[in-house]
């Protein structure tokens, strides 16, 4: 079966510009969940989406944002980039909106450097 | 989410069992505990998971203490390919926590570096 894929696997842009990141979640999970992961750190919510709403959000400026599709797939975009947004941007998908019993599994990432 | 606290690092030769801690002094009885690792610039993998009893899979027990304000991730015979950062994380069991939580956050800490030797 197919884990939770990701593209790109590696991007790079200038500061100022935008970028869109994909997810496809594992097939019958409807739960998208959004990551940042610095050098160094460990990952640090962004967002949840579940049956193509918001279901939560980190402590993120408003140049991040997301959306779910109705095949549950998922897409990361953040405008006007700044240096410090150079991460690997995780997604994870669960079965449902969840609670603890629910395991989320991770995709690769997209590696973005922002120069 | 309840806080963790783990070693920042911890050895273990290869073919040994590696005991990896996680202290949750404040974990919550409707909060369980998940353990996740990551291999260098990969995704996290998810381990293991559990509530109030010990868990085992193909891959690891846990092993969680009566009052649950501890835990030990056991890999039974470590081999070089466990070297990652393992993190151990409590998360919301209920969907009757009120406050806008989301149930899809997993609050990551700094994690043990483990570092399998030949």
């Amino acid at each position: 079966d197919a884990g939770v894929t990701q593209s790109p696997t590696h991007l790079i842009k200038t500061r100022g510009q935008q970028v869109t990141l994909r997810c496809s979640p594992i097939s019958g999970h409807k739960s998208v969940s959004w990551y940042q992961q610095v050098l160094g750190q460990g990952p640090q919510f962004i967002f949840q989406y579940y049956e193509k709403e918001e279901r939560g959000r980190g402590n993120f400026p408003d140049r991040f944002s997301a959306r779910q599709f109705p095949n549950y797939s998922s897409e990361l975009n953040v405008n006007a980039l700044l240096l410090g947004d150079s991460a690997l941007y995780l997604c994870a998908s669960s079965l449902g909106l969840g609670g603890g019993g629910e395991t989320q599994y991770f995709g690769p990432g997209t590696r973005l450097l922002v120069l | 989410d309840a806080k963790t606290t783990q070693p920042t690092s911890m050895d273990c030769a290869e073919g040994r069992a590696a005991n990896l801690p996680c202290n949750h002094s404040t974990i919550s009885g409707n909060e369980y505990v998940y353990w996740y690792r990551q291999i260098h610039s990969q995704g996290p993998q998810y381990i293991i998971h559990g509530l109030k009893n010990n868990e085992t899979n193909e891959m690891a027990s846990l092993i969680i203490t009566e009052d649950r304000k501890s835990s030990t991730l056991i890999l039974p015979h470590a081999t070089l390919r466990d070297t990652a950062v393992y993190y151990c994380i409590v998360r919301v069991a209920s969907l009757t926590n009120a406050g806008g939580t989301s149930y899809g956050k997993l609050t990551f800490g700094q994690g043990t570096i483990l570092t399998v030797h030949p």
